[in-house]
C-alpha cells in the first residue's frame, strides 16, 4: 500500500487535457515539494516535475504541476500518443524520514 | 554528465543476502547536499524507496525494511553499496540507484538491475 494515493488509470484523446492526482498528508505533500516521474515500458523513470511545479530542462511546457494542501496534481495539455506511460508522484515524508511514492497512474491515449 | 549504473547478482536464493553496487560518475558524494539512494520496482508494480546515503554519511532507510537494509559508500571508488538480508521471492524486482542533490530528487537514475529471488 503506497503512502501517496494516485488513481490507477487515466485516459484521454489526442489534444485533450488530462490531470492526474496525488493525495498525501501533512507530513509529506502538505509540507514538502512534490516530484513527478514518467516511466515508459522497460525504462527507468524520468523526472517530469520537481519542486512541485518546476519543469526540468527538456520537459515540454504541456506538463504542469500544482499543489493544494495535502494533494498535488500533474496536468498534461495537448495530449500526445507518446505521453502514454506510467506516472508516479513522490514526496519526502517528515514522519517517516524517507521518500514516499504513489502507486502510479497508467495513462492511456485513446 | 551524471551517470549511475547498478551491478550485482541477477539471481539469489531465498534467505540469502543481496549485495548491489551503484557506480556513479559526474558528481562527488563528498559534495554538500548530494545523496545517492536506492529504489525498487517489483514486476508490474509501483516504485518503492529503500534507502539513502548523504554526502556527510548520514543514512535513511525505509521503515518497513530497515532491519534488513544497510547502505554504505566508498567515495574513492564512487560507489554506493546496498545490502539486503534474508531475501524472499517478494523481493524480486528491478533495483534502481538514483541521484539526489538539494531539492532535486531523481533527476538521474541508473538503468536498473533485475534481481530474481528463487530457489
Amino acid at each position: 500500500q503506497s503512502v501517496l494515493t494516485q488513481p490507477p488509470s487515466a485516459s484521454g484523446t489526442p489534444g485533450q487535457r488530462v490531470s492526474i492526482s496525488c493525495s498525501g498528508s501533512s507530513s509529506n505533500i502538505g509540507t514538502n515539494y512534490v516530484y513527478w516521474y514518467q516511466q515508459l515500458p522497460g525504462t527507468a523513470p524520468k523526472l517530469l516535475m520537481h519542486r512541485t511545479n518546476q519543469r526540468p530542462s527538456g520537459v515540454p511546457d504541456r506538463f504542469s504541476g500544482s499543489k493544494s494542501g495535502t494533494s498535488a496534481s500533474l496536468a498534461i495539455s495537448g495530449l500526445r500518443s507518446e505521453d502514454e506511460a506510467d506516472y508516479y508522484c513522490a514526496a519526502w515524508d517528515d514522519s517517516l524520514s524517507g521518500w514516499v511514492f504513489g502507486g502510479g497512474t497508467k495513462l492511456t491515449v485513446l | 554528465q551524471i551517470t549511475l549504473k547498478e551491478s550485482g547478482p541477477t539471481l539469489v536464493k531465498p534467505t540469502q543476502t543481496l549485495t548491489l553496487t551503484c557506480t556513479f560518475s559526474g558528481f562527488s558524494l563528498n559534495t554538500y547536499g548530494v545523496a545517492v539512494g536506492w529504489i525498487r520496482q517489483p514486476p508490474g508494480k509501483a516504485l518503492e524507496w529503500l534507502a539513502l546515503i548523504y554526502w556527510d554519511d548520514n543514512k535513511r532507510y525505509s521503515l518497513s525494511l530497515k532491519s534488513r537494509l544497510t547502505i554504505s559508500r566508498d567515495t574513492s571508488k564512487n560507489q554506493v553499496v546496498l545490502t539486503m538480508t534474508n531475501m524472499d521471492p517478494v523481493d524480486t524486482g528491478i533495483y534502481f540507484c538514483v541521484h539526489e542533490s538539494g531539492f532535486d530528487f531523481g533527476a538521474y537514475w541508473g538503468q536498473g538491475t533485475l534481481v530474481t529471488v528463487s530457489s
